[in-house]
This record gives structure tokens, sequence and C-alpha cells, in this order.
């Protein structure tokens, strides 16, 4: 089955150096990524999808996410953060074997220091 | 264009009492619906999805339903809540295209006291 795997619960960074937020995913056959956000007490939007075509994917807000497939990783990328980029971030993968259904990964909180 | 309601806001309830927490879409037909639940320091977990009217997919055991009573109208219940019920609740809504995109509500933030 597949899973995705968020290995940092928290990314502190400071304001305007560059973020990665790494997302690893399991079964690398015909699937499909994303990116969402979720800033303090709102519902998650999506930042970025990738379904095919090129493996740099640019999303809202500066971010851009690349697909390796022989990494089966998505990671997400910002050259220069704000202070309003504070906020949750997860990472979804959907598949034939979960019925397109999104598996989403345990989120990764990007913390903006001053 | 689409839109995806929620509410109540946020709710404080009594442990024992009893829950219902509703969730509208506008502007699409025949999506798919779940109920995702975010405890206190924990992801994303997914409760319930329905493809259809009637038709409703438990992903956890617990003490809380769902129903489906029209198209766009998403209802989550419980007859007494838990203290564990506490979390945010997020409705969200997807097409029926493998390559859609899954839409979130603005979330009900419950308390259970």
């Amino acid at each position: 089955a597949q899973s995705v795997t968020q290995l940092d619960s928290q990314v502190p960074v400071f304001e305007e150096a560059p973020v990665e937020l790494r997302c690893n995913y399991s079964s690398s056959v015909s699937v499909y990524l994303f990116w969402y956000v979720q800033y303090p007490n709102q519902g998650l939007q999506l930042l970025l999808k990738y379904l095919s075509g090129s493996t740099l994917v640019k999303g809202i807000n500066g971010f851009e996410a690349e697909f390796n497939k022989s990494q089966t990783s998505f990671h997400l990328r910002k050259p220069s953060v704000h202070i309003s980029d504070t906020a949750e971030y997860f990472c979804a993968v959907s598949d034939l074997g979960s019925n397109y259904q999104l598996i989403w990964g345990a989120g990764t909180k990007l913390i903006i220091k001053p | 264009s689409q839109t995806i309601h929620q509410w109540p806001a946020t709710l404080v309830q009594p442990v024992g009492s009893p829950l219902s927490l509703e969730c509208t879409v506008e502007g699409t037909s025949n999506p798919n619906l779940y109920w995702y639940r975010q405890a206190a320091g924990r992801g994303l977990q997914l409760l319930f999805y329905s493809v259809g009217i009637g038709q409703i997919s438990s992903e956890v055991p617990q003490n809380l339903s769902a129903s489906r009573p029209q198209d766009r109208q998403f209802i989550l219940s419980s007859k007494k809540l838990l203290l564990s019920d506490s979390g945010f609740y997020l409705c969200a809504w997807r097409g029926e295209g493998m390559f859609d995109t899954q839409y979130f509500g603005p979330g009900t933030r419950l308390t259970v006291l």
C-alpha cells in the first residue's frame, strides 16, 4: 500500500533564507503528487500538484517542487521565505492502488524566524 | 465557481452530548465528499468519504457517523461525544475525475469538555 513520509515535523528557518520540505512516497507506479498548505485555524489550500510532464512544478506563493521518480521524492522548495509562509505543509499522493484517494503525510510545520 | 461551507466554525460541547456538523458544496454535482479530523499534534485523519448519496465509507472505528442526505450535503454526527473527539474537523470535496484536486472547507474547531 502507498505511504507518504514527511520526515521533518518542524523546520525552523530565518526569514529570506531558502527552505526545502521533504516528502517521500513508497510506490513509484503512476503516482500523482500534491502539496497543500494550512495556515493556522484554516482549511488546507492546494500549493501545487504533479500529474505528468515536467518534473519541476511551480505553485502559488513562489513555491516549487521537483518530482524524482528514482528517489520516490517530491520535495518542496522556496528560494526566500517570508514571515507569511509560517504554516503547516502537507504532502499527499494518489495512485491506482488507493483508488486515487489521497494518502497524506504527517505534515511539516514551517517556522520562520525573524 | 465551486465553494464549500462548513458550520459551525467553533463548537464547545460537554462530554456525552450529541454532535452534528454540516458541510455543503456549491457549484458542482456528484462530488466525492470527505470528513477529516486533526487532533493536536497529529496529522490529517480521514474519517469518512462518500462517492454518492447514501454511500458512506468509514476509515476508522469510532463513535462518529456520517450521512449524505443530498448530493452536496455531508453531515458528521455523534450520539455521545468523548473527550477524545476534540479536534479540528475538515470537510473536503473532489470531482469524479482521477486527476481532480481535493478542496477543503474552513473547518470546525470542536472542544469537548
